[in-house]
């Protein structure tokens, strides 16, 4: 069964104050590796997709990496908009559906 | 252009009683997922629907719950007799087309209370 484990569950930082989430996983057959980002009372917003161990995708503060078992989500220098639950969700094998970790929760204060 | 809409926002409802999600992809989409997020929890994956295919109910908890497509375009997801239990934000999601690695992009969600 595929499985997402993300840690921290929550993780405050102070504005400007670089730091890393982390999503661990065991798929069967890994075919796409996805980081979304949902505000209260919204939709998960897509963000990254990751296919393959040693890939790197960026986009504004956010950098995403990916290996055989985990990937990270760094987010450099942050600002109070950045405070959002963080998804990571993996695309097995055969499968079209996506299984979800629980998510961090990122606070970054001003 | 217009996202996935979910329509009520918000449904409260009592113990027993049936319950109808409404969701309009994207239009273009042709793949439609539905996702329950309970409190605290990860998204569940409930239902898949591609064009004329037949669904991919594995995810669905009991035979409580149904959904329908019509076509490449609105689905509704029925919630018959709710408990308690069934309460949690039912998402929906649609994407380009199916098969492949493709992102899905969701709506903001029905939140469901059942008393």
């Amino acid at each position: 069964e595929d499985q997402v484990t993300q840690s921290p569950e929550a993780l405050r930082l102070q504005e400007g104050e670089s730091s890393s989430l982390n999503c661990s996983y065991t798929v069967s057959g890994l075919r796409g590796l996805f980081w979304y980002r949902q505000d209260p009372g919204k939709g998960p917003e897509f963000l990254f997709t990751l296919y393959s161990a040693g890939e790197e995708k960026e986009k504004e503060r956010l950098k995403a990496t990916l290996t055989k078992k985990e990937s990270f989500l760094h987010i450099t220098a942050p600002k109070p908009e950045d405070s959002a639950t963080y998804l990571c969700a993996v695309q097995g094998g055969g499968s079209e559906k996506l299984v979800f970790g629980k998510g961090t929760k990122l606070t970054v204060n001003p | 252009g217009a996202g996935v809409s979910q329509s009520p926002s918000n449904k409260v409802t009592e113990k027993g009683k049936d319950v109808e999600l409404r969701c309009d992809p994207i239009s273009g989409h042709t793949a439609l997922y539905w996702y329950r997020q309970r409190l605290g929890q990860g998204l569940e994956f409930l239902i898949y629907f591609q064009g004329n295919s037949a669904p991919d109910k594995s995810g669905l908890p009991s035979d409580r719950f149904s959904a329908e497509r019509t076509g490449e375009s609105v689905s509704t997801l029925t919630i018959q007799r709710t408990q308690q239990e069934d309460s949690a934000v039912y998402l929906c999601a649609s994407s380009l087309r199916a098969g492949g690695v493709v992102e899905q992009f969701f709506g903001p969600g029905t939140r469901l209370t059942v008393l």
